[in-house]
């Protein structure tokens, strides 16, 4: 089945502890971003990635760090999580390594950072 | 600055009643305009974008370049259309998609 997974789905951690949370696509995708989810502010891009080794920041890139080293992964990282990370965080593809074509979604990681 | 505006954080209808969502934008160029949504419990999936200008599960949106509107639209909703609505622009360089902060549509009998 085409899809983008995530994991962990959901994460409590505590500040400072460095953690990675993993996004895999099998769809041949070459386009990968990740946003995080919060009340009353949408969507908001942190990252994303138009092909393998290229990386670009997007709105919100402080305290984040990701890789794409293979075409199917697109890892995000946080060296040293803050409570104010504390989010919904969503993995998305799309073909063609344009952000306008349809973005397929992740199921989303729930992360906790006390 | 790029930047989405969905000004309705929820909107209640009855069920037969029509649905308008309502998207504003800001962007220098001509942008690519996107309807997402998300079911409860589902992943966040296109509903529909300007550039195919089809009709998916009875929801349009035209894009009113003068009035940097796209707002989506339903003669008649239905219990099911109650979700997670969002606009979304991308520009011409393809790289970034921008949201809006979301409305949420309840539809009740």
């Amino acid at each position: 089945e085409a899809q983008v997974t995530q994991n962990p789905r959901y994460l409590i951690t505590v500040t400072g502890k460095k953690l990675t949370v993993t996004c895999s696509q099998n769809m041949n995708h070459e386009y990968m971003s990740w946003y995080r989810q919060d009340p009353g502010l949408g969507l908001r891009q942190i990252y994303y990635s138009m092909n393998v080794e290229v990386t670009d920041k997007g709105d919100v890139p402080e305290g984040y760090k990701v890789s794409r080293k293979e075409k199917r992964n697109f890892p995000l990282i946080l060296e040293s999580p803050s409570p104010n990370q504390t989010s919904l965080y969503f993995c998305a593809s799309s073909s063609a390594g344009q952000a306008f074509d349809e973005q397929f979604f992740g199921p989303g990681t729930r992360l906790t950072v006390l | 600055a790029q930047r989405v505006t969905q000004p309705e954080k929820l909107l209640s209808v009855f069920k037969g009643a029509p649905v308008e969502l309502k998207c504003n934008y800001s962007y220098s160029g001509s942008p690519e305009l996107f309807w997402y949504v998300q079911y409860s419990r589902q992943r966040l999936q296109l509903l529909l974008r300007h550039i195919s200008r089809e009709s998916i599960k009875g929801f349009t949106a035209d894009l009113n370049k003068g009035e940097t509107s796209f707002h989506l639209k339903k003669p008649f909703a239905q219990e099911e259309d109650s979700a997670m609505y969002y606009c979304a622009l991308s520009g011409q360089a393809g790289t970034a998609l921008i949201f809006g902060k979301g409305t949420t549509l309840s539809v009740s009998s």
